[in-house]
């Protein structure tokens, strides 16, 4: 069975602050992992995905990922906070090529603080 | 490139009566999901077809919830009755094939009352 776990359903930063959401998995197969991003009324956007190539993954709006099998994590990390970028994010696990249905985390809404 | 559209983007309806939701996914996907995402909490699928056959429907409600895509295409989300606990966002999703990136729509918002 997979799941994920997202530490933290809030997170403050500072605007130009390191922004960092944690998310750790479960998974019986090598999983393939994704962060999405969800603007308010607005659906998901894809942010990042690893798929088993390199362990530090690169996405949209500055937003980088790493893969850590030992410590079954992949938290999302951006150097410096953007007013932008407050958002509700969401890790999600699934089983790869043929079954990619997607397990979703609970969500951590980020606010960024001027 | 055109996304996902769903319609209607709102509805409130009263506890028992019926509700359906459309969503057109992106040109030449097969997959397409439902997921449901309630207030809080991150979504959950209901519904995965491929092409117009059901991959997974193992999470759908089937007392009150059914979906169709009879043609491959565009899909229906029905509810009926509803009851309050439906009260969600309703979001349709598209891939090329499975394993492919998942597109999402905006969603299309429930209240039962």
């Amino acid at each position: 069975a997979q799941s994920v776990t997202q530490l933290g359903s809030h997170v403050s930063v500072s605007e130009g602050a390191l922004v960092l959401l944690r998310c750790n998995y479960s998974s019986s197969v090598p999983p393939y992992l994704f962060w999405y991003v969800q603007y308010p009324n607005q659906g998901l956007q894809l942010l990042l995905k690893y798929t088993s190539a390199a362990t530090l993954v690169k996405g949209i709006n500055g937003f980088e990922a790493e893969f850590k099998k030992s410590e079954t994590s992949f938290h999302l990390t951006k150097p410096s906070a953007h007013m932008s970028d407050a958002a509700e994010y969401f890790c999600a696990v699934s089983e790869g090529t043929g079954a990619n249905n997607l397990f979703f985390g609970t969500g951590t809404r980020l606010t960024v603080i001027p | 490139e055109a996304g996902v559209a769903q319609s209607p983007r709102y509805k409130i309806i009263e506890k028992r009566q019926s509700v359906a939701f459309w969503c057109n996914p992106i040109s030449g996907h097969a997959t397409l999901y439902w997921y449901q995402q309630i207030l809080g909490q991150g979504p959950k699928l209901l519904i995965q077809f491929q092409n117009n056959g059901v991959v997974d429907d193992s999470q759908l409600p089937k007392d009150r919830f059914s979906a169709e895509r009879l043609k491959g295409v565009d899909s229906t989300l029905k509810i009926q009755p509803a009851k309050l606990e439906d009260s969600a966002v309703y979001l349709c999703a598209s891939s090329f094939r499975v394993g492919n990136t998942i597109y999402f729509g905006e969603g299309s918002w429930l209240t039962v009352v």
